[in-house]
């Protein structure tokens, strides 16, 4: 069955620096999202992307993360300065179209900012 | 703003019970309600998803129902094993957009 993909699994940085977080999304989807669980926390939207640009964001989604699709198979996001704060599990998923009722949800990458 | 709210945070049952597990939203406009698995450190597995038109679904062992109207769905899980020791969240979808909107999760531990 294809599944959604997520690289690293776990990443450790230290304040300040930029991250890049990876996700392979099933292939003929093409609407992709990213989500973050801070521990104990509930899961939170944090982007949703479709035809190569941004449809939805939330407050959280500042200028400090932007998202990319760099070629016809990953989905990216990137932390520009990382917080203390954005230390979170961040959830990669997608969804076909036109259905639209599925989200397929990634594995996680645990990020850690020192 | 819609708000998704589960109860309770934690259950604790003995194997081969059957339980319910309760999730209420507080605006009734929703497009679907999916039923979500976590386990500990991992990502999000889809049990049910319950279109807004719809009233039940089944899997195995697994039945969501949704009452729109009272804002609440509800997951039934009949004759547990120790295997069903996950948390639970369930996350409602706004008639507009795509974004999923989750609750805090139910985390359950079913004892052998």
């Amino acid at each position: 069955e294809p599944e959604v993909t997520q690289t690293p699994s776990h990443q450790v940085t230290q304040m300040g620096q930029e991250v890049i977080l990876r996700c392979v999304p099933i292939s003929n989807h093409l609407y992709f999202y990213w989500y973050r669980q801070i521990l104990g926390q509930k899961v939170e939207f944090l982007v949703s992307f479709y035809n190569n640009e941004i449809s939805e964001k939330s407050e959280i989604f500042d200028d400090q993360f932007s998202v990319e699709r760099p070629d016809g198979s990953n989905f990216t996001l990137k932390i520009r300065s990382t917080k203390l704060e954005d230390s979170a599990m961040y959830f990669c998923a997608s969804e076909d179209a036109p259905r639209r009722d599925t989200q397929y949800f990634g594995p996680g990458t645990r990020l850690t900012v020192l | 703003k819609q708000e998704v709210t589960q109860i309770p945070a934690a259950l604790s049952v003995p194997e081969g019970e059957n339980l319910v597990l309760n999730c209420s939203f507080t605006d009734s406009a929703i497009y679907n309600l999916q039923w979500f698995r976590q386990d500990p450190g991992k990502g999000l597995t889809s049990l049910l998803l319950i279109q807004s038109s719809q009233r039940e679904q089944t899997s195995g062992r697994l039945n969501a129902s949704l009452d729109k109207s009272s804002g609440r769905s509800t997951l039934y899980i009949a004759a547990s094993q120790p295997g069903d020791s996950a948390t639970y969240l369930c996350a409602v979808r706004p008639l507009w957009g795509g974004k999923l909107i989750f609750g805090q999760g139910t985390e359950l531990s079913v004892k052998p």
